[in-house]
């Protein structure tokens, strides 16, 4: 069936730093590939998504590129804020089953001043 | 529109009591999702429905877990007979037809079975 690998967390930055979250997936076809974020006593939302192979997802700063032949789906971003500290899923949607998401097992962020 | 609601926020039930959650999805969404998350995992996948047609049911919804989805509008989760092991965060999502659509999330309802 189909699967998200996360990286294990949790990982803790100083502000401006580099963030690179990896992700890959196992999954038959081809999947629409996600990442939502959930903030403390938040409801999980869609940080960005990519549906087909090299199409990139950018949304805040944040970054992912679908890539077929790794299977993966990175998160990074250049210079990370306080504000982004969170807890990060990535997931998939295989598109059939009414599309329903299959997630990771999340990556705690935490990013101190 | 505020987007997906759940209600309640938090439940505390005793083992062997029943309890019922509710989800109001957004309006025009005629995909409503369950997932269930337990602490430090991603959600897993329940259950979803098309209007008020219940299409799939994980192997993880045992037969002790109803949903219901009446006139394709709000939805509500049943569990029968609480076990600790149910103990979890509950959420529901909504989304329009179409592979990679977004699904938006509720707050979700944190069920502890004492």
């Amino acid at each position: 069936g189909d699967s998200v690998t996360q990286m294990e967390g949790p990982v803790t930055l100083s502000e401006e730093a580099f963030l690179t979250i990896n992700c890959t997936y196992t999954a038959t076809g081809y999947p629409s590939l996600f990442w939502y974020v959930q903030y403390p006593g938040e409801g999980l939302q869609l940080l960005l998504k990519a549906t087909k192979a090299d199409d990139k997802g950018s949304n805040k700063g944040f970054e992912a590129t679908y890539r077929k032949e790794t299977t993966s789906f990175h998160l990074e971003k250049g210079s990370v804020q306080v504000s982004d500290s969170a807890v990060y899923f990535c997931a998939l949607s295989d598109g059939g089953s009414g599309s329903r998401l299959t997630f990771g097992e999340g990556t705690q962020l935490t990013v101190n001043p | 529109d505020t987007g997906v609601s759940q209600n309640p926020r938090h439940k505390i039930t005793k083992r062997g009591q029943n309890v019922t959650f509710r989800c109001d999805p957004i309006s025009e969404h005629n995909r409503l999702y369950w997932y269930r998350q337990t602490l430090g995992q991603g959600p897993e996948f329940l259950t979803y429905f098309q209007n008020e047609a219940q299409l799939e049911k994980s192997r993880l919804l045992s037969d002790r877990f109803s949903a219901e989805r009446p006139k394709g509008s709000f939805s509500t989760l049943e569990i029968q007979r609480t076990e600790q092991g149910d103990s979890a965060m509950y959420l529901c999502a909504s989304s329009l037809d179409g592979g990679g659509t977004e699904a938006f999330f509720g707050q979700g309802t944190r069920l502890t079975v004492v």
